[in-house]
């Protein structure tokens, strides 16, 4: 299994450019996640999925978007990147199954806006 | 929102020596996950806790799941190097939804 694997790794973008930023996981999880993590700071959530077609907002929402079309893919969309969405974003996945659960996190993905 | 407060928030320490650091809830949590932090990695889980009083060890690691389900407690016994990183705590009050303490930073001495 690859696990959480996330691209691109690295990206510089303008203010006002819009990009997605892409995860996936072949562990048939149900529970996806994006969170973004700031110096300083603990890890955000951004937004989460229970399941395929089923989204909803985390603590720090606004300016992103997401979908989940499939269980293995959940893509975060940056709609009009803006100087304070310049962070580290980590994509996490997560399962549950006789009353433990756990959660994985991808290697991340660096985002720089100018 | 909910938040939650890890301390310290750093510490250096002599190789050899044991580290605590804790985490504390403003609200009752219904698991407690520990996870470390390389730089330029992502977070990967160590220790998972589910249940009030629940003690679990991992190698040198032991964790708690505070009496009051507001509060967890990580433990490394006879440091490394390599345990150098940072810690977080991560909470789930009851849904999908984990929130992350701030991360208390190791620095080891050899």
């Amino acid at each position: 299994n690859a696990g959480v694997t996330q691209t691109p790794k690295f990206q510089v973008l303008k203010t006002g450019q819009s990009m997605t930023l892409q995860c996936a996981q072949d562990m048939n999880h149900e529970y996806m996640s994006w969170y973004r993590q700031d110096p300083g700071m603990g890890l955000r959530l951004i937004h989460y999925s229970v399941g395929a077609g089923i989204t909803d907002q985390g603590e720090v929402p606004n300016g992103y978007n997401v979908s989940r079309s499939t269980t293995e893919d959940f893509p975060l969309r940056l709609l009009s990147a803006a100087p304070s969405q310049t962070s580290v974003y980590f994509c996490a996945s997560s399962y549950s199954t006789g009353g433990s659960e756990t959660q994985y996190f991808g290697p991340g993905t660096r985002l720089l806006v100018l | 929102g909910q938040q939650l407060n890890q301390s310290p928030q750093s510490m250096f320490i002599q190789e050899g020596e044991d580290v605590s650091m804790n985490c504390t809830s403003s609200s009752i949590f219904n698991t407690w996950l520990w996870y470390k932090q390389d730089p330029g990695e992502g977070p990967v889980l160590l220790i998972a806790l589910y249940k009030a009083g629940e003690l679990t060890s991992n190698g040198r690691l032991t964790a708690q799941f505070g009496i009051t389900r507001k509060d967890s407690f990580l433990n490394i016994s006879a440091s490394i190097p390599s345990d150098v990183g940072i810690y977080f705590c991560a909470g789930r009050p009851g849904t999908y939804k984990y929130i992350f303490g701030t991360g208390t930073r190791l620095k080891v001495l050899a």
